[in-house]
């Protein structure tokens, strides 16, 4: 079975403070994408970024950066320097290659991180 | 913004009613795939439609239809409403199936009552 956890359901954090989101999945295949989302209290996802399972190289883009290590099965993310504009729920999200029981493309959700920064 | 565009905004129908909601894709993608988000939760996919044909379906029921058209928009249509179809409904749009990145509109809230 697929499956992502996000344990983490709620973070408050002051400006400036870092954070780390963490995303543990599942999933038999050995071709299959990661994907990181940011929902903002206005309710549209927005895609943040998207890793396959050949690629453990860490990313980096401004404030944000993602850890992902095949060993532990984990795609963390980590902001830096957190700002009041980051407040948002944030969801990660897995995506299988080959086809067991769903569509080849769809994703599937965790049920996503509601951080709170606080000025 | 990603280009996905979803009407309408807000919707309230009535246990037993049926609900149409569309969905214009990104230009360039032919891929439209659909999510149920209840509130405090994570979107659930319902199904997706490739180049105009079903392509795979979550665990939702036969109520729940769809369609993809030529010029790659879509539709999700629910019958027989009832009380937990209350949610947040997202299409997302890619340029092909598995692998790429969905880029989602901004949702439809269907409230039943």
């Amino acid at each position: 079975a697929q499956k992502v956890t996000q344990a983490q359901t709620e973070i408050s954090v002051v400006e400036k403070e870092d954070v780390t989101l963490d995303c543990v999945y599942e999933t038999r295949d050995t071709t299959y994408y990661l994907f990181w989302y940011k929902q903002p209290p206005s309710g549209e996802l927005v895609f943040l970024i998207r890793r396959n399972s050949f690629d453990e190289q860490n990313e980096i883009s401004g404030r944000y950066s993602w850890n992902f290590q095949k060993s532990t099965s984990s795609f963390n993310f980590t902001i830096t320097a957190s700002q009041v504009v980051d407040s948002a729920v944030y969801f990660c999200a897995l995506s299988a290659f080959q086809d067991y029981g769903g569509s080849q493309g769809n994703l599937i959700f965790g049920k996503g991180t509601k951080l709170s920064v606080k000025p | 913004e990603t280009g996905v565009t979803q009407s309408p905004t807000h919707l309230i129908k009535t246990r037993g009613q049926q609900v149409t909601l569309r969905c214009s894709s990104q230009s360039g993608h032919n891929t439209v795939s659909w999510y149920q988000q209840a509130l405090g939760q994570g979107p659930q996919f319902i199904f997706q439609y490739y180049r105009e044909e079903e392509n795979g379906r979550g665990n939702f029921p036969p109520r729940f239809s769809g369609l993809q058209f030529p010029n790659y928009s879509s539709e999700l249509n629910v019958n027989a409403l009832e009380l937990d179809d209350s949610a947040l409904y997202l299409c997302a749009s890619s340029l092909e199936l598995a692998g790429y990145e969905q880029y989602f509109g901004p949702g439809t809230r269907l409230t039943v009552t």
